[in-house]
């Protein structure tokens, strides 16, 4: 299957930085990503589609401003979580689909991120 | 949007027995219905979909039914193994680029 990689796979950071979480297809392009916000132990909730070369569509409740998304290229976009707050904290992951592979999304590994 | 509810949201069976998931949808213009396995501290990984044109799908011991006019999807697994302790999550979308709507897992033990 296609394959999604996410980096770093878990960071700490103070309170007030900002952190960056890169999502990469290593084996094809796309147009489309996916990022979503998985607290412990509930389901994932899409937070933004990431579209290359245009603004990413965020969800209703989800700060654009809180979470900056850059799709530069069609196999990278990039998740700027700016001035973390712990509640921030939670694990974030990332999905594309493959052009021609109709229907089925692949997930990064995930990033764990904890805001001190 | 969309709205996925799951229900249980735990299930414990015994190795060998059967287990089902439900899941309802809110979208009538939804029809893509796939299930995703979650093991601890992994990905999300596919393990059958099912379509709107088509109401029952069975891989192994694994199958989907689809019932598009009460807008309810089920996840059956027989013959459960301890392997297949795990959440499970159901989703739901229009199809093509657009994005899936999940719902709150579930979160299978088997029994050995």
């Amino acid at each position: 299957g296609a394959v999604v990689s996410q980096h770093p796979s878990w960071v700490i950071c103070k309170s007030g930085t900002s952190v960056k979480i890169e999502c990469r297809s290593l084996d094809f392009q796309a147009t489309t990503m996916f990022w979503y916000r998985q607290f412990p132990k509930q389901s994932l909730m899409l937070m933004a589609t990431s579209n290359e070369g245009s603004k990413a569509t965020y969800e209703q409740g989800v700060e654009k401003d809180k979470f900056l998304i850059n799709h530069a290229s069609l196999t990278l976009s990039t998740l700027t979580v700016t001035s973390a707050h712990p509640e921030d904290s939670s694990f974030y992951i990332c999905s594309a689909r493959p052009p021609g592979i109709s229907g089925e999304l692949f997930f990064g590994e995930g990033s764990r991120l904890t805001v001190l | 949007g969309e709205n996925v509810e799951q229900h249980p949201s735990t299930l414990s069976v015994q190795e060998g027995d059967s287990a089902v998931i439900k899941c309802t949808y809110s979208d009538s213009a939804s029809n893509y219905f796939p299930w995703y396995k979650q093991e601890l501290g992994k990905r999300p990984q596919l393990i059958i979909d099912i379509r709107s044109n088509v109401g029952e799908k069975k891989d192994q011991r694994i199958a989907v039914t689809l019932n598009k006019t009460a807008k309810h999807f089920s996840l059956h697994i027989t013959e459960t193994q301890p392997e297949d302790s795990a959440v499970y999550f159901c989703a739901a979308s229009r199809g093509g680029a657009n994005n899936l709507f999940f719902g709150t897992g579930t979160r299978l033990t088997v029994i050995p």
